[in-house]
């Protein structure tokens, strides 16, 4: 079946520091999108990605969905303490069904 | 605004003891979902439910069952708890283009202790 795999699991960075974390997928996708889960929270969407190589931007964030729609991207410029969390993708091939990804725990270290 | 809704959002309960888990969404959707989560772990998907009388298990094994008897109401029971079933429940909800997206909204969660 469909798997999707994030890298890295746990990622500590610096404040101000940029990091970046990549979700693949072992299947053509649809659509990948992007959700934050707070410490103590629920997962929260934040971005939906269609187009092949489409990038988006929000604020620090910036989302890329590869030319072949099996991979995608996070990158985060200047990190702040408010980053922290875990962030998930999750992929949509042909059908209904969503996978998750495993998720990227993001600690900041001020 | 929260559109969906879990209760209770923490629960502590003995061995051996039934209990049933709510979620409930206004938005009308056809599509719901049952997810496991240990404290900063993966989601793992125990029931999900494409409408009404429609329950499926998900890819993760779970003793818990599931009923889908209104679009609004999606609640998960476990019949008897042990220790190993405690956890967080994250129930969520997927519209068809909901506002332009097709996106998973979730509930705050049910954290359950069983002791």
């Amino acid at each position: 079946g469909q798997q999707v795999m994030q890298i890295p699991q746990y990622q500590h960075v610096q404040e101000g520091e940029d990091f970046t974390t990549y979700c693949n997928s072992s299947t053509t996708l649809s659509n990948i999108q992007w959700y934050k889960q707070r410490p103590g929270g629920h997962p929260v969407f934040l971005i939906q990605l269609v187009k092949s190589g489409e990038v988006k931007k929000q604020k620090r964030l910036t989302f890329q969905f590869g030319e072949a729609k099996k991979n995608s991207s996070l990158h985060i410029t200047a990190t702040q303490t408010t980053d922290v969390g875990t962030y998930f993708c999750a992929g949509q091939a042909a059908g209904n069904k969503l996978t998750f990804g495993g998720g990227t725990r993001v600690l900041v270290k001020p | 605004e929260a559109d969906i809704y879990q209760t209770p959002r923490y629960l502590v309960i003995g061995t051996g003891k039934k209990i049933t888990l709510e979620c409930s969404q206004t938005m009308g959707h056809d599509k719901m979902y049952w997810y496991q989560q240990d404290p900063g772990m993966e989601l793992h998907l125990i029931h999900y439910s494409y409408g009404v009388n429609s329950t499926e298990k998900g890819d993760l094994s779970s003793e818990s069952t599931v009923s889908r008897i209104r679009t609004e109401h999606f609640p998960l029971t476990l019949e008897s708890a042990r220790p190993s079933h405690t956890s967080q429940y994250l129930c969520a909800s997927r519209g068809e283009w909901d506002r332009g997206r097709l996106i998973y909204t979730f509930g705050s969660g049910t954290r359950l202790t069983v002791v």
